[in-house]
């Protein structure tokens, strides 16, 4: 398996562009988590997905911020519109609660996102 | 709310010195505590959990519930040691399941030779 696959790995967008980062979990883990990471507040849980459902969304910014995850393969993570506070890292993690390797998370590379 | 405090943004310490990465949390029941690294250009992973009880690249933690601590030791440093440490909590939960990680801030090792 290639492991979480993230794209793109960088995005430079003025101000007021819409941007959508997308992440392709590992086949067969059924929970996907997006964190966002900035040098001011570290890594922050945004949403997660169980079984392609969003169970927790409280940790998304405002209503700029949206997730879908439309299959078991698949998901996007969009910001609408953009704004320079909104400059970080984006990760897309999954995991298993199965064994082996129960609840571990495997995060992808990240995608760099900055907001002009 | 949970909460993973990592007091130290950076510690550098020379090649062969021990090394503790502290770790505290705050959280009212049972808590799943990890620790994962970034080296540099590569991606976040796994290092170890309290869970697994094991010794992993030389690193141990042990979790201690009256402190409501984590730290993360290492006798004698190496210069591969060097890379970004996260302490991350998950709530213990009986019904199994992945809640999302809370994430301390990090702390940036840096060995000198």
């Amino acid at each position: 398996d290639a492991g979480v696959i993230q794209s793109p790995r960088h995005e430079v967008t003025e101000m007021g562009q819409e941007v959508t980062l997308r992440c392709k979990p590992i086949s067969g883990h059924d929970y996907l988590f997006w964190y966002r990471q900035t040098m001011m507040r570290g890594l922050e849980l945004l949403i997660y997905f169980n079984n392609n459902v969003p169970i927790d969304d409280s940790g998304m910014p405002e209503d700029r911020f949206s997730a879908k995850m439309p299959n078991a393969s698949f998901s996007t993570l969009k910001i609408q519109p953009s704004e320079p506070r909104d400059s970080a890292v984006y990760f897309c993690a999954s995991s298993s609660p199965g064994s082996p390797g129960a609840n571990v998370l495997t995060f992808g590379a990240g995608s760099r996102l900055t907001v002009l | 709310a949970q909460r993973v405090t990592q007091p130290e943004k950076l510690l550098s310490v020379f090649k062969g010195a021990p090394v503790e990465l502290k770790c505290n949390y705050s959280y009212s029941g049972s808590p799943e505590l990890f620790w994962y690294v970034q080296y540099s250009r590569q991606r976040l992973q796994l290092l170890l959990r309290h869970i697994s009880r094991e010794s992993i690249k030389g690193f141990t933690a042990d979790l201690n519930k009256g402190e409501t601590s984590f730290h993360l030791k290492k006798p004698f440093a190496q210069e591969e040691d060097s890379a970004m440490y996260y302490c991350a909590l998950r709530k213990g939960s009986s019904g199994g399941g992945a809640d999302g990680l809370t994430f301390g801030k990090g702390t940036h090792l840096i060995i000198q030779p």
